[in-house]
């Protein structure tokens, strides 16, 4: 089993539409999730930090559920910019980072 | 524009020469990442450095050696690569402490040939 597990897509929905993404991970012991975003041929750009109380910034919403060990997030009002791999990422509680494999969204007109 | 800045962007090498990639961040992080990516893969962990010394070597092998001058800059200094070593290399700063999110330079695209 994979430390971190998405599903790759890719996701293709209409603007306007609202989607979401998981992302599980199998330590208990992981402490810090993120969400980032990377742009073909770009490097990944922080979306969100993710905690339990969940958290939201515009029209993303990010959630961690730490009994099921997922994390997600939860675009609402898809714009065609948009259109990026959205990776989850996992700390260990140190400087050890996993990514997951990244879900790609296609945003059409 | 990113505020970790990597060069060069582009570095074509052969399998016996030595180059260097350069990172350089100034938001006062005291924790430096090495990050290799392959096309349509995540990116993965090599190096991590915590003010100035190594924290984490994921098993890299040694013809990659990271080298961290000041708290400012990072380098990855290369020699007899081979051509699965090609790959974008991501440089990333973070505060110290650990479990912070990290902040990414635009990388340096690797070729071997």
């Amino acid at each position: 089993r994979k430390e971190v597990e998405q599903d790759p897509g890719p996701f293709n929905v209409p603007e306007g539409a609202t989607v979401a993404f998981n992302c599980t991970y199998s330590n208990s012991a992981s402490q810090s999730f993120f969400w980032y975003r990377q742009d073909c041929r770009k490097e990944p750009k922080l979306l969100m930090s993710v905690y339990s109380s969940g958290n939201e910034d515009g029209r993303f919403t990010a959630q961690l559920n730490r009994a099921s060990q997922y994390i997600s997030l939860l675009i609402r009002d898809s714009k065609l910019s948009d259109s990026a791999t959205y990776l989850c990422v996992v700390m260990d509680g140190g400087f050890k980072t996993i990514f997951g494999a990244g879900t790609r969204l296609f945003v059409k007109a | 524009d990113t505020e970790v800045t990597q060069t060069p962007k582009h570095l074509v090498m052969g399998m016996t020469n030595k180059k260097s990639l350069k990172c350089e961040q100034h938001m006062g992080h005291r924790a430096m990442y090495w990050y290799k990516q392959k096309a349509k893969k995540p990116p993965e962990l090599m190096f991590v450095y915590s003010y100035e010394k190594l924290s984490i070597n994921e098993s890299v092998p040694s013809r990659f050696s990271p080298e961290c001058p000041n708290s400012s800059l990072l380098n990855l200094h290369l020699h007899a690569l081979q051509p699965e070593d090609s790959a974008l290399y991501l440089c990333a700063s973070s505060q110290e402490g650990g479990n912070q999110p990290q902040h990414f330079g635009d990388g340096t695209r690797l070729s071997i040939l």
